[in-house]
């Protein structure tokens, strides 16, 4: 079984601080993908990595990094973690890139709260 | 533009029930795929269904089956006998050939809650 981890599942920060969010995945995909869910909004893309160091932006890039050093860790990075950045992150990763075959396997998020 | 409304935010049902979850999708693009995921209260999303946009075949899987209707662009799903563990959120998703990467289109969701 594919499995996705997320480093945390919960996590408190205060405004200002950067935030690193890390997600590994064990079955050798090519994607790796970081969402933000929201209530009434479902998921949102903000980052995805088709490959080692390759970086794409989504639809809610602003605020925002990302760095993909090795083929299995996907890391998400707040530079200046704000309070509209409180939300849950989903980490997921699929097999092939460019295949709108592909489904996507979830980590179980972390939810974030900003002060 | 692509996108995917599932107009039911939130429905409850009790126990054995019958339920249907709807989810209407637009897209120029003639080749797509659509899927169903769930998120029960643990938060993992987990992916139950893919269709792509050639097959219009129903499918069962247990108490599990979806109804794909290209001509009203419907992909809706519903469980019968529902059962206090199907209470989760349920998302469809839509992606497309005709994008540049593996963009999926997520719906908003729709908690689905079984009262025992």
């Amino acid at each position: 079984d594919v499995k996705v981890t997320q480093s945390s599942r919960y996590l408190v920060k205060r405004t200002g601080e950067k935030v690193f969010l890390e997600c590994v995945q064990d079955m050798d995909h090519e994607n790796m993908f970081w969402y933000r869910q929201d209530p009434g909004l479902g998921l949102r893309l903000i980052y995805f990595s088709y490959d080692v160091k390759m970086k794409e932006k989504g639809d809610i890039p602003e605020g925002y990094s990302v760095s993909r050093e090795k083929k299995e860790r996907f890391s998400l990075i707040l530079e200046s973690a704000s309070t509209n950045q409180t939300s849950m992150y989903l980490c997921a990763s699929s097999l092939y890139r460019a295949s709108s075959y592909n489904e996507q396997f979830f980590g179980p998020g972390t939810r974030l709260t900003v002060l | 533009a692509q996108k995917v409304t599932q107009a039911q935010t939130e429905i409850s049902v009790v126990e054995k029930e019958d339920v249907t979850l709807d989810c209407v999708y637009e897209t120029r693009d003639t080749t797509y795929y659509l899927f169903w995921y769930k998120q029960p209260p643990s938060g993992e999303l987990v992916f139950l269904i893919r269709r792509n946009s050639f097959d219009e075949q129903n499918e069962i899987s247990g108490r599990y089956s979806w109804n794909f209707q290209k001509s009203t662009s419907s992909f809706n799903f519903t469980i019968t006998a529902s059962q206090v563990v199907d209470s989760a959120v349920y998302f469809c998703a839509l992606s497309a050939l005709g994008t540049s990467y593996d963009k999926v289109i997520f719906g908003p969701g729709t908690s689905l809650s079984v009262i025992p």
